[in-house]
């Protein structure tokens, strides 16, 4: 069975620093996605980045970048330049085939 | 990527009733998700909707409670039948977007249900 975890109920950070979301997973298929998610406090759901488990290079988006560390099946969001708008929750994700399943979530506030 | 809308974005209901909400994509797509978040919780999912077939049921969740259409390959509804406080939650749907060898999830931007 897939598993996805996140340890950290909250984080805070001060304004244009950076920050690591922490997540790991437990699967035993050999080819699955990785994803991240924010979701701000009117409820949507925003795709940020996508790591593939055969991907050979960590995945890059602009200020979002996945620390993926396949030997310890882990994969950390890290946000660089934090900004007041970042301030949100943030969810981890596994998935193969369209079949996704969640962490927990993270809320991350961003300190003026 | 995909634009979703999705209908209504927030409900008042009273318990018993019933509410219908749709999703419309901008785009063709076969597989639709429907998810539900609970107060401070991570999304479930409730059930994967294709296009020409009965939807697929996660454990927990039943067709007589979440009956879900899916009539052509943008549109798809979810009813929250006989509706309890318990149902109270955001209701997300999803669809599957594939390309370079990935699948992605882009979401609506939810409808957030109270039942009173």
């Amino acid at each position: 069975a897939q598993k996805i975890t996140q340890t950290q109920p909250g984080m805070f950070v001060q304004e244009k620093e950076a920050v690591t979301l922490d997540c790991t997973y437990d699967t035993s298929d050999p080819s699955y996605g990785l994803f991240w998610y924010k979701q701000p406090s009117s409820g949507e759901m925003i795709f940020l980045i996508y790591q593939g488990s055969y991907d050979q290079q960590n995945a890059t988006e602009g200020r979002y970048s996945l620390n993926f560390q396949k030997a310890r099946k882990s994969a950390n969001l890290v946000i660089s330049a934090s900004q007041l708008g970042d301030s949100a929750m943030y969810f981890c994700a596994m998935g193969n085939n369209n079949d996704m399943r969640f962490g927990a979530g993270t809320r991350l506030t961003v300190k003026p | 990527s995909a634009v979703i809308s999705q209908k209504p974005s927030r409900d008042i209901c009273q318990r018993g009733t019933s509410l219908t909400i749709q999703c419309q994509v901008d785009s063709q797509v076969t597989m639709m998700f429907w998810y539900r978040q609970q107060p401070g919780q991570s999304l479930t999912l409730i059930a994967t909707a294709n296009q020409g077939s009965e939807a697929t049921y996660e454990s927990g969740f039943v067709i007589d409670k979440f009956p879900i259409s899916r009539p052509n390959l943008t549109f798809s509804t979810l009813t929250v039948s006989n509706m309890s406080p318990e149902d109270s939650s955001i209701y997300l749907c999803s669809v599957g977007v594939s390309g370079r060898a990935k699948n992605i999830q882009y979401f609506g931007a939810g409808t957030r249900l109270s039942v009173l």
